[in-house]
């Protein structure tokens, strides 16, 4: 069974461009989350989609967006780029509720904004 | 608001046995308790989930006391190979949206 899968694995931006990251969850698990992990505030969750609908969502501003595909496939997007907003952007599948379960992660993306 | 606390880091020697605990003072009454490792580079990687009282696998425990406002995580006969980051994992739920809290990790040093 193929794991998580993110894409790109590393990039770099410029302040005020925006990104997309891309992540395809373990075949049959509908559950898709993020995380921002950063050495200055740990690992903290942006939100979670299930069926294409927007679950949950952490205390982000509005230029972290996120989808989810009928395939079960996640975007999230961030724009107007921050020098802050370098970091470590990792998901989770999972086949039900978030915290019932096992989270299976991805590598991540890293993304460094200059 | 749900919060967790952990030791920063912690220093051992392989074969001893590693507690490592988390405090989570307002978690939830239907929540559960998880813990991951993290190796450089690499995303979070399940290692145990409990409930109450003690839950074993085949890498760990988890005791969790009655009132379930803190958790130990239990690696017996640590090795080199057990150097990485722990995190505990509860959620907290805010009117009708729910988030995992992750702990600030504890920093777990196997020596030879």
């Amino acid at each position: 069974k193929a794991g998580v899968t993110q894409t790109p694995r590393y990039l770099i931006k410029t302040r005020g461009q925006q990104v997309t990251l891309s992540c395809s969850p373990i075949s049959g698990h509908r559950s898709v989350s993020w995380y921002q992990q950063t050495p200055g505030q740990g690992l903290q969750f942006l939100f979670e989609y299930f069926s294409e609908t927007q679950r949950n969502k952490g205390n982000f501003p509005g230029r972290f967006s996120g989808r989810q595909f009928s395939n079960s496939r996640s975007e999230m997007n961030v724009s107007t780029l921050e020098l802050g907003d370098s970091a470590l952007y990792l998901c989770a599948s999972s086949a039900g509720q978030q915290n019932t379960g096992e989270l299976f992660f991805g590598e991540g993306s890293r993304l460094t904004v200059l | 608001l749900a919060k967790t606390t952990q030791p920063i880091s912690m220093d051992s020697y392989e074969g001893q046995e590693v507690n490592i605990t988390c405090s989570h003072n307002n978690i939830a009454t239907n929540d559960y308790i998880t813990w991951y490792q993290q190796f450089p580079s690499q995303g979070p990687r399940f290692i145990i989930q409990g409930y109450k009282t003690k839950v074993t696998n085949e890498v760990a425990s988890l005791f969790i006391p009655a009132d379930r406002k803190s958790s130990t995580l239990s690696l017996p006969r640590v090795s080199l190979s057990d150097t990485a980051v722990y995190y505990c994992l509860v959620g907290d739920k805010l009117d009708s949206s729910y988030k995992l809290i992750f702990g600030s990790g504890t920093r777990l040093l196997v020596r030879p």
